[in-house]
């Protein structure tokens, strides 16, 4: 079954740092998502992402944030000069399409960053 | 107010039981309605889309209601690895056109031998 995988599954930076967070969709998918978890809390939408080019993104994905597909099977999330507060589980996921049921989200498993 | 509203739990019931979580969601605009599970430490995945006219898979059934913003999940005869998290998600469609899901903030599940 094909999945969404994320790399590296644990990344620790120290704060004012720049970090890459990596992640293949699903081969099929156009639609890429990045969401944060962080810990204890609710799953949080950052930023959607189609034909390269950002569709829709949240209060939290700042100027701090960018996105990028640097060729036909990465997703990248970039964070600038990360800060403690960024420390939480990152969450890659992908769909087919948009609009509707049939164009369900399918999440990787996970960044866990950790800004010291 | 919190876009969308779940009872945190936990929820411990016996192994058998029925067990039944809602959720309520504010925004009207919402477009489709998910549930997923998590487990600790791990990402969401998928458990079922929610349609308006409820839908069944296996043991678990969801329904919708949307002129009360409320959605339901029932799980039959439940099994030790059913324990995790429920996720109450809702699908937002964005200016842009763009898919934007919102987590409620889970409901827990411990099943018990």
């Amino acid at each position: 079954e094909p999945e969404v995988t994320q790399t590296p599954s644990h990344q620790v930076t120290q704060m004012g740092q720049e970090v890459i967070l990596r992640c293949v969709p699903i081969s099929n998918h156009l639609y890429f998502y990045w969401y944060r978890q962080i810990l204890g809390q609710k799953v949080e939408f950052l930023v959607s992402f189609y034909n390269n080019e950002i569709s829709e993104k949240s209060e939290i994905f700042d100027d701090q944030f960018s996105v990028e597909r640097p060729d036909g099977s990465n997703f990248t999330l970039k964070i600038r000069s990360t800060k403690l507060e960024d420390s939480a589980m990152y969450f890659c996921a992908s769909s087919e399409g948009v609009g509707g049921y049939a164009y369900e989200q399918y999440f990787g498993p996970g960044t866990r960053l950790t800004v010291t | 107010r919190k876009e969308v509203e779940q009872d945190p739990g936990p929820f411990n019931v016996p192994e058998g039981a029925t067990v039944a979580f809602n959720c309520t969601y504010s925004n009207s605009a919402s477009q489709s309605f998910f549930w997923y599970r998590q487990d600790c430490r791990k990402e969401p995945k998928l458990l079922m889309s929610v349609y308006s006219s409820g839908n069944e898979d296996g043991r678990f059934t969801a329904q919708l209601n949307r002129a009360s913003q409320y959605i339901s999940l029932l799980i039959r005869d439940s099994k030790l690895s059913d324990s995790a998290t429920y996720l109450c998600v809702v699908n937002i469609i964005g200016s842009n056109a763009g898919n934007m899901l919102t987590f409620g903030g889970g409901t827990r599940l411990m099943v018990k031998p």
